[in-house]
């Protein structure tokens, strides 16, 4: 299997700021990276597709970038909304999720 | 409007099997590209992919897992289902099913495998 390994686990941060986490990819899995959002209590749901493309409905402060191994989610100028488990997924082998990235407020 | 539903048992004792439906409207899982993807969720913790699909009948599963899944299909009715073989304790988890598209964009120039819109999960306990 293909192993996702997002960085940081956690970020404290504050409404305004921005966030960059990361995603490394354990092989070359090109642009064939998706990121999802879950909430509290909520379904995972689709944020980025294709390493940088917005999904329909997707506010254009969440940016992703990358290819190969290095994924970077972006997102500018924190919300309080914005507040959840962030997690890769590759899809060029069987598809493998990160462990996730938990966003706190301070 | 694409809406999925998970129905499974709750609770099941060890070493027997998990059965789970995915009831879905919005699409035809006998159109090109489509697909239903099982994700799982111990609670507190990351998901985990275990399976997908396809229109054509084809199916995907996690290779952790080896054997013990299953996932199948039921066209006319508009269901999915999973099954997972001898479950232990670590098999206690939340179970998504998902809508999943795996298509060509000729414009791009490229595919894109997206799960773009997911159950409310069902709660699934292995206990004794």
């Amino acid at each position: 299997n293909t192993v996702m390994t997002q960085s940081p686990t956690s970020m404290f941060i504050s409404v305004g700021d921005r966030v960059t986490m990361n995603c490394k990819a354990s092989q070359n899995v090109g642009t064939n990276v998706d990121w999802y959002q879950q909430k509290t209590g909520q379904s995972p749901k689709l944020l980025i597709y294709g390493a940088s493309n917005r999904y329909t409905g997707v506010p254009d402060r969440f940016t992703g970038s990358g290819s190969g191994t290095d994924f970077t989610l972006t997102i500018s100028n924190m919300q309080a909304e914005d507040l959840a488990v962030y997690y890769c997924l590759q899809y060029n082998y069987n598809p493998t999720f990160g462990g996730g990235t938990k966003l706190e407020l301070k | 409007q694409v809406t999925l539903k998970e129905s499974g048992p709750g609770i099941l004792q060890p070493s027997h099997t998990l059965s789970l439906t995915c009831s879905f409207s919005g699409f035809s899982l006998s159109t090109y590209g489509m697909g239903v993807s099982w994700i799982r969720q111990p609670s507190g913790k990351g998901l985990e992919w275990l399976a997908s699909i396809w229109w054509n009948g084809n199916t995907y599963n996690n290779p952790s897992l080896k054997s013990r899944l299953t996932v199948s299909k039921d066209t006319s009715n508009n269901q999915a289902f999973l099954k997972v073989t001898s479950v232990d304790t670590a098999d206690t988890a939340t179970y998504y099913c998902a809508h999943t598209l795996n298509y060509y964009s000729s414009y791009m120039g490229r595919y894109y495998y997206v799960m773009d819109a997911w159950g409310q999960g069902a709660s699934v306990t292995v206990s004794s």
